[in-house]
């Protein structure tokens, strides 16, 4: 079942913060946020693992809440570049390790004005 | 360090014919997986492979077969296509082991425009 991302759409001014929200009905293994900017492919952000693992790029922070089966992604003192479509996608904890599949969301669009 | 490479670009196909579509993996990447993404969509899983084998599958017919060579690269076909096949089709290539599919970052590559007449 896809996930569901909250807000829809957000309009920052440069410097200003965003969170955006994913939320499962599904125990989950994993989350993943990915951006894609227009007519670009999608681009790694980080992935949060159950037990607190993450791996990602140091400047992105994220959270997830295992019991809730929510993720949050944080975006602190926005630049322009931030601007584009995020994805989260969830692994679901009793996909028993195979590749049932990576459920993406219908994502978050981020528009950073100057 | 080569990036994933997708061919072709853009495609235009009419009702019930085959198209194939091709990925390079980034150097070193062992699994491919496939999305298709309509417009204004998230990315669906179509299917992955790990080490040349499908290593799992989403929720699309079987007319969409996948393939994966020695070296990694790897094709998705599509036979008896229909309208509501017009998609982006992504890749994504990563470093899987045999445990957990979905543990490292995956590389997508720029994908295949099809347009389905």
């Amino acid at each position: 079942q896809q996930p569901v991302q909250s807000p829809q759409a957000v309009i920052l001014r440069e410097g200003e913060d965003a969170v955006i929200n994913c939320s499962s009905s599904k125990a989950l293994y994993s989350v993943h946020w990915y951006r894609q900017k227009h007519g670009e492919a999608p681009v790694f952000l980080m992935i949060l693992l159950k037990g607190g693992e993450q791996k990602g790029h140091d400047k992105i922070s994220a959270s997830f809440n295992e019991k809730k089966q929510q993720s949050s992604l944080y975006l602190t003192a926005s630049q322009l570049s931030y601007s584009g479509t995020y994805f989260c996608g969830t692994d679901t904890l009793y996909s028993g390790g195979g590749a049932d599949g990576l459920t993406f969301g219908k994502g978050t669009h981020l528009i950073i004005q100057p | 360090e080569t990036g994933v490479t997708q061919s072709p670009t853009h495609l235009i196909k009419t009702r019930g014919q085959q198209v194939t579509l091709r990925c390079s993996s980034q150097s070193g990447h062992n699994t491919v997986s496939w999305y298709q993404q309509a417009l204004g969509q998230g990315p669906q899983f179509i299917f992955q492979y790990y080490r040349e084998e499908e290593n799992g599958r989403g929720n699309f017919p079987p007319r969409f077969s996948g393939l994966q060579f020695p070296n990694y690269s790897s094709e998705l076909n599509v036979n008896a296509l229909e309208l509501d096949d017009s998609a982006l089709y992504l890749c994504a290539s990563s470093l899987g082991t045999s445990g957990r599919a979905w543990d490292n970052e995956q590389f997508f590559g720029p994908g295949t425009r099809l347009t389905v007449l």
